[in-house]
């Protein structure tokens, strides 16, 4: 079974400092793994996906997730915060169903990122 | 978003009544999900179809009751509203089987109070 566990419920940085929003999944197949953002009382925005191709993906925004499967993460992270970035942001591992007909996403509770002027 | 919309936006019910939420698209995408979202849960799967009068349960299905008569359209019934499902409803639409390929794109949401 697949699920997906982010490890901070709120990360709080300042403004031009790194952020590091972590995410630990677990799966029985190879997983298809996304990060989400989500502004106050808006809809989810997919920020970036990985799908078996590069371990380092790259997203919007200057955002980048780094695939390790021995670990079985998928940390995202922002080389310099900005004031835009703070949201809440959702880990995501796809499921499979039997003969992989149909997937449906799993969610991470969320991390809810502040950011300091 | 754009191709996915939800009505209504807001929505303030009493406890016992019937409640149906809308979820459009233009997209013309075969898969669409409704998910709820409440503060430290993250998003859960209600309910989902894969095609025209296609739907399937999620983990959250209990008082809850999907219709999808048209691709466009998949609506969300709250058969007797209580107050545990007061939230924010989600839709959303992916294009293709192979998840490992697409994301889903959500709609902006339907802030539900149940009173």
């Amino acid at each position: 079974a697949q699920s997906v566990t982010q490890l901070d419920s709120h990360v709080s940085v300042s403004e031009g400092t790194p952020v590091l929003l972590r995410c630990n999944y677990s799966s029985s197949y190879s997983p298809s793994l996304f990060w989400y953002v989500q502004h106050p009382n808006k809809g989810l925005q997919l920020l970036l996906k990985y799908t078996s191709a590069a371990t380092l993906v790259k997203g919007i925004n200057g955002f980048e997730a780094e695939f390790k499967k021995s670990e079985t993460s998928f940390h995202l992270t922002k080389p310099s915060a900005h004031m835009s970035d703070a949201a809440e942001y959702f880990c995501v591992v796809s499921r499979l169903y039997y003969g992989g007909s149909q997937g449906n996403l799993i969610f991470g509770k969320g991390t809810k990122l502040s950011v300091k002027p | 978003d754009a191709g996915i919309t939800q009505s209504p936006r807001h929505k303030v019910t009493e406890t016992g009544t019937p409640v149906t939420l809308r979820c459009h698209q233009t997209e013309n995408h075969r898969y669409m999900y409704w998910y709820r979202q409440d503060p430290g849960h993250g998003l859960r799967l209600i309910h989902y179809s894969y095609g025209v009068k296609d739907t399937d349960k999620g983990e959250v299905s209990d008082g809850y009751s999907v219709s999808r008569s048209k691709t466009e359209d998949f609506l969300l019934t709250l058969e007797s509203a209580t107050s545990s499902q007061t939230s924010v409803y989600f839709c959303a639409i992916s294009v293709g089987r192979n998840l490992s390929n697409y994301g889903y794109t959500f709609g902006s949401g339907t802030r539900l109070t149940v009173v």
